[in-house]
């Protein structure tokens, strides 16, 4: 049971270039996001999404594009990247349980526009 | 925007000392109040669900009150490895939202020898 997995860990995209993030979930949960956190900003989310073939825009979306086409995959896309865009993207995936919506993140990646 | 605040730290303390974080949130719609924790350079990881009672996980002590849309987190005997920073999260209960958490910026703690 890997939990969530992102790919890649690591990248250096020049101002322009276009690129995708994955994140996968074994857990079989339904909802999935994606958030960036830069220094002293904490945790902002970009969408998320609630089930398979569903996505939403969250707090800062203009950027980015997400896609949702199986259950356990969740894919952020960066058209045209810019230097603002430099950030550690996180994806978490959640579940509804007694307590609410415990939110398990994966290792993150981080991402350097130039 | 509904928001989480937190104060920033650092908190530096030393082995063995209790340190208590304290958290407030605006959106008195929220159910679902969390800690988690953040090492550095990693993914935050659930440290513990809030109940409305208070709860209890080891030497954790979690906090709520509705009335002042407050939460706390208290450690007691600190150890080196609770050196982290320490995130309060609310569930976001707007408009079909529910599963989405508003994260505080955290606070941050450093345990010295």
């Amino acid at each position: 049971n890997a939990g969530v997995t992102q790919t890649p860990k690591f990248r250096v995209l020049k101002t322009g270039q276009s690129m995708t993030l994955l994140c996968a979930q074994d857990m079989n949960h339904e909802y999935m996001y994606w958030y960036r956190q830069d220094p002293g900003m904490g945790l902002r989310l970009i969408h998320y999404s609630v089930g398979e073939g569903t996505t939403a825009k969250g707090e800062v979306p203009d950027g980015y594009n997400v896609s949702r086409l199986k259950k356990q995959n969740f894919l952020l896309g960066l058209e045209s990247a810019a230097p603002s865009q430099t950030s550690v993207y996180f994806c978490a995936s959640s579940t509804p349980t007694g307590t609410g919506y415990e939110q398990y993140f994966g290792p993150g990646t981080r991402l350097t526009v130039t | 925007r509904k928001e989480v605040e937190q104060d920033p730290g650092p908190f530096n303390v030393p082995e063995g000392a209790t340190v208590a974080f304290n958290c407030t949130y605006s959106n008195s719609a929220s159910q679902s109040f969390f800690w988690y924790r953040q090492d550095c350079r990693k993914e935050p990881k659930l440290l513990m669900s809030v109940y409305s009672s208070g709860n209890e996980d080891g030497r954790f002590t979690a906090q709520l009150n509705r009335a002042s849309q407050y939460i706390s987190l208290l450690i007691r005997d600190s150890k080196l490895s609770d050196s982290a920073t320490y995130l309060c999260v609310v569930n976001n209960e707007y408009g079909g939202s529910q599963g989405n958490l508003i994260f505080g910026k955290g606070t941050k703690l450093s345990v010295k020898p």
